[in-house]
């Protein structure tokens, strides 16, 4: 059965303070991996996908990276807007093009 | 360009009644997902169609749910007799590929 792990279930940091989120996966066959945020009482928001080991996409503050594994979501000089719910999800070659995600990482930045 | 739609936002039924969900996919997507949040748990995949046809209905409960997305239209999530347990948060997405999926901003279903 296809697993995605996430780690830690919460982060609290300080404005500034530089972390990673995990997301290991256990799948037959990875098709695409993705990161979204969502905020509370909203749906999730896109942020990247990735699709094969040693890849890696930049959006502001953000970086996400792929191994055979993992990925890591690195949060550099984070600000209190970025306080949200990161999820992880996976596509499986033999299971169509549903997500099947993570429970996720609820991140805080006190400023 | 608008993004996904979904309505009502909120929707209250009580236990054995109908709940409708209804859901505009953004402008030149034909596939649609409907996933599920449960109180303090992840999202969960439901159901995947194109237009007229269900692709994987894999995730959808055997009883009292369906779901559709017409020719025209919005697609529906259709829930039967619900209970108590159904209450959630319904997220559909859509996706112009089958790759990058974009969310809309949910329904909230409460059955008291």
């Amino acid at each position: 059965e296809d697993q995605v792990t996430q780690s830690p279930e919460a982060l609290r940091l300080q404005e500034g303070e530089s972390s990673s989120l995990n997301c290991s996966y256990t799948v037959s066959g990875l098709r695409g991996l993705f990161w979204y945020r969502q905020d509370p009482g909203k749906g999730p928001e896109f942020l990247f996908t990735l699709y094969s080991a040693g890849e890696e996409k930049e959006k502001e503050r953000l970086k996400a990276t792929l191994t055979k594994k993992e990925s890591f979501l690195h949060i550099t000089a984070p600000k209190p807007e970025d306080s949200a719910t990161y999820l992880c999800a996976v596509q499986v070659e033999t299971s169509g093009s549903r997500l099947t995600f993570g429970e996720g990482t609820q991140l805080t930045v006190n400023p | 360009n608008a993004g996904v739609m979904q309505n009502p936002r909120h929707l209250v039924r009580r236990r054995g009644q109908e709940a409708r969900l209804r859901c505009s996919p953004m402008k030149g997507h034909s596939h649609v997902y409907w996933y599920r949040q449960l109180p303090e748990e992840g999202l969960k995949f439901m159901v995947y169609l194109q237009k007229e046809n269900i692709i994987d209905e894999s995730g959808m409960p055997k009883e009292r749910f369906s779901a559709e997305f017409p020719k025209e239209g919005p697609s529906i999530l259709r829930i039967q007799q619900v209970v108590r347990g159904d209450s959630a948060a319904y997220f559909c997405a859509s996706s112009p590929s089958g790759n990058e999926q974009f969310f809309g901003p949910g329904t909230r279903l409460t059955v008291l």
